[in-house]
């Protein structure tokens, strides 16, 4: 909901501009990577995901950046548009375990 | 249509009460989450279940309980012994692989103290 992005460091952006939201993990033996979209007073939805065996992943506009070295996560959107606006959060995953560790998020802001 | 239905979107508790929350997905998903979002915080794992039947604890599973009857559905009660139940609450489901495990998201229910 709405209160959900108190606090939450914020990226704001030019509506065309690229944007870059980061994400650190936790956990060495984390092995699958799942980005996940929040508009306001909604349900998390599903952006792409990437297994540890990979470095980098495209979807639709969308890029996921792994670097297992320094345990970094990121999420690339081209072209910015004002409905790209909300809050983005990775979560890791232990295969073994069915178990996520959600980050805090970012929240995105497209600026008109 | 395929998905999680939560409801109701808002639920309000009186003190002493417990209520209910109800989760209900047709993806026909071996595996259901209930998670609590507070602001500023990563989403933290009440209960999970991933057969029917069978349910297990998750990091912050006191004052809750749940029931998992049937396989689309897996309701979440709030009881009095929650002292901090506002939040936003949502449910979750995936299917049982350990190739890929993607949790989709129902659309939230927001509780409040009265």
């Amino acid at each position: 909901g709405e209160s959900v992005g108190l606090h939450l460091p914020t990226l704001s952006v030019q509506e065309g501009d690229n944007s870059i939201i980061n994400c650190a993990y936790s956990n060495s033996a984390s092995d699958y990577f799942i980005w996940y979209k929040q508009e306001s007073g909604k349900g998390p939805q599903f952006i792409i995901d990437i297994r540890s065996n990979m470095d980098k992943r495209q979807g639709q506009r969308v890029t996921v950046l792994l670097n297992k070295t320094v345990k970094h996560l990121s999420l690339q959107i081209a072209a910015t548009q004002p409905g790209d606006s909300a809050v983005y959060f990775c979560a890791e995953i232990f295969s073994g375990t069915y178990k996520y560790i959600f980050g805090t998020g970012t929240r995105l802001k497209v600026l008109a | 249509d395929g998905g999680i239905t939560q409801s109701p979107k808002y639920l309000f508790r009186k003190e002493g009460q417990n209520v209910t929350l109800s989760c209900e997905q047709n993806l026909n998903h071996d595996a259901m989450y209930w998670y609590r979002q507070d602001p500023g915080q990563g989403l933290r794992l009440i209960y999970y279940s991933q057969i029917v039947n069978d349910f297990q604890k998750g990091d912050i599973a006191e004052g809750y309980s749940v029931s998992r009857e049937k396989k689309e559905s897996f309701p979440l009660t709030v009881t009095s012994a929650q002292k901090n139940p506002t939040a936003f609450y949502l449910c979750a489901s995936s299917i049982m692989s350990l190739a890929k495990n993607i949790q989709y998201f129902g659309a939230g229910t927001r509780l409040s103290v009265l």
